[in-house]
């Protein structure tokens, strides 16, 4: 099956950028989605078919994806922003969803 | 505004079955798939299978196969998952969340709030 690797942890300042990995097979082959999960919280899609944003989510988050690797953006970070991030693809020949390992985001 | 309401928390013997429900209001529920995530305690998030309510057949991931059973009741606008057999390893939050497919893929843009499964004996 298919597997989407993270890094375990991200560390950022306030105003700085973080940036989240994916790496996958052939990943800019498929549409990666990602989401955010606050403690105790349902996860929140913050960016969706590679590069696009969901109403009300803010401009600072950005997607982009290539080769083997797919990467969320995460501009003028915000302790708000601090979350646990997953990517995820859908295999359309098996109609079955693939979630990545997950990356924490701590904002210093 | 979409909204699914999942129901209350659960504890489960080992062994034991367990059917958690996601009722759908505020959108068009047969039209849309309906997929089953789960989380255990500290760890990431596990597609577990999904129901497109229109058409009334179950798609599971492998790891699930012959002890889940999703199913979908388009006059309630309720999707139901069924887990049985249940472990200690299966303790865990279990979220519903509506697919929506663009032209590309397909994700979920909205979710439940999630229902915690205990197995104890």
């Amino acid at each position: 099956s298919y597997v989407l690797t993270q890094p375990p942890s991200v560390s950022v300042a306030p105003g700085k950028t973080a940036r989240i990995t994916c790496g996958g097979n052939n990943i800019g082959s498929k549409s990666v989605h990602w989401y955010q999960q606050k403690p105790g919280q349902a996860p929140v899609l913050v960016v969706y078919d590679d590069s696009d944003r969901p109403s009300g989510i803010p401009e600072r988050f950005s997607g982009s994806n290539s080769g083997n690797t797919a990467t969320l953006t995460i501009s003028r970070v915000e302790a708000g922003d601090e979350a646990d991030y997953y990517c995820q693809v859908w295999d359309s020949s098996s109609d079955h969803h693939v979630f990545g390992t997950g990356t924490k985001v701590t904002v210093l | 505004q979409v909204q699914l309401v999942q129901s209350g928390a659960e504890v489960k013997k080992p062994g034991s079955s367990v059917k958690v429900s996601c009722k759908a209001s505020g959108g068009t529920f047969s039209s849309y798939a309906i997929s089953w995530v789960r989380q255990a305690p500290g760890q990431g998030l596990e597609w577990m299978g999904g129901i497109i309510p229109i058409f009334g057949t179950a798609n599971y991931a492998q790891k699930f196969q012959g002890r889940v059973t999703i199913t979908a009741d388009k006059s309630t606008s309720t999707a139901y998952m069924e887990l049985s057999s249940l472990r200690s390893e299966d303790t865990a939050v279990y979220y519903c969340a509506r697919e929506y497919c663009s032209s590309t893929s397909c994700y979920l843009d909205y979710w439940g709030q999630g229902t915690l499964v205990t197995v104890s004996s």
